[in-house]
């Protein structure tokens, strides 16, 4: 079963704007990662934010929480061509930290 | 150095087949992830190895589904009998323990489609 849900669903943006995807979940977590997925390859981890922090940064990457909307929004400024992929937000289980549940995903697509 | 691969990368098998699929893991990494992603879905998690220990398979969708890491590296998925519900993506992961929550590599997946 999916934990969290990715809003929009599908995003197209133009080369040098930014993007905003947001993630929903439902129960209490310790993280929330956020990974990227290209076409035809594997999942890259981008960034992991913990329950207590309410903001990271990471190169153009921009990550914020809110446990208690039960939320997070991953923001890229100045996007790319290179940024087109699916983005998935990921829990670990608090009663299993090994497994990751992620959301259905957000397809960015960034226009040249 | 080597990321997590996976072989083969893409596999086509009649319904009724077996199938087997392989990772190799990032050398020296302990635990071991094998997750099936659906068309247009995130990955869900099928099985977890800690060395050549399976300590989770709970998500395992049937007893058609079987995994193993007999030397605690390389892991293999197999699949007997295959169902056109099986078509998926097929990804492992790796990690290590560390300071802090772990980050799970993943492999490039292999493509499976049944027919």
């Amino acid at each position: 079963s999916q934990q969290g849900e990715e809003d929009p669903q599908a995003l197209s943006i133009q080369e040098g704007e930014n993007a905003t995807m947001n993630c929903s979940y439902k129960t209490s977590i310790n993280n929330l990662q956020w990974y990227r997925q290209n076409s035809g390859r594997g999942l890259v981890h981008l960034i992991l934010i913990r329950s207590n922090e309410r903001e990271k940064h990471s190169g153009r990457l921009r990550v914020t929480l809110d446990t208690s909307k039960k939320s997070s929004s991953l923001l890229i400024t100045a996007s790319r061509a290179a940024d087109t992929a699916s983005y998935f937000c990921a829990t670990p289980r608090m009663d299993s930290s090994y497994k990751l549940i992620f959301g259905s995903g957000t397809r960015l697509l960034v226009r040249p | 150095g080597a990321g997590v691969s996976q072989s083969p990368r893409y596999k086509v098998a009649k319904r009724g087949q077996d199938v087997a699929l392989r990772c190799d893991p990032i050398s020296g990494h302990v635990s071991l992830f094998w997750y099936q992603q659906a068309l247009g879905q995130g990955p869900e998690f099928l099985t977890y190895f800690q060395n050549e220990a399976q300590l989770d398979k709970s998500g395992l969708p049937s007893d058609r589904f079987f995994a193993e890491r007999p030397e605690g590296s390389v892991s293999t998925l197999k699949i007997q009998r295959t169902q056109q519900e099986d078509s998926a993506v097929y990804l492992c992961a790796s990690s290590t323990p560390g300071p802090g929550e772990d980050t799970q590599y993943f492999g490039p997946g292999t493509r499976l489609t049944v027919l």
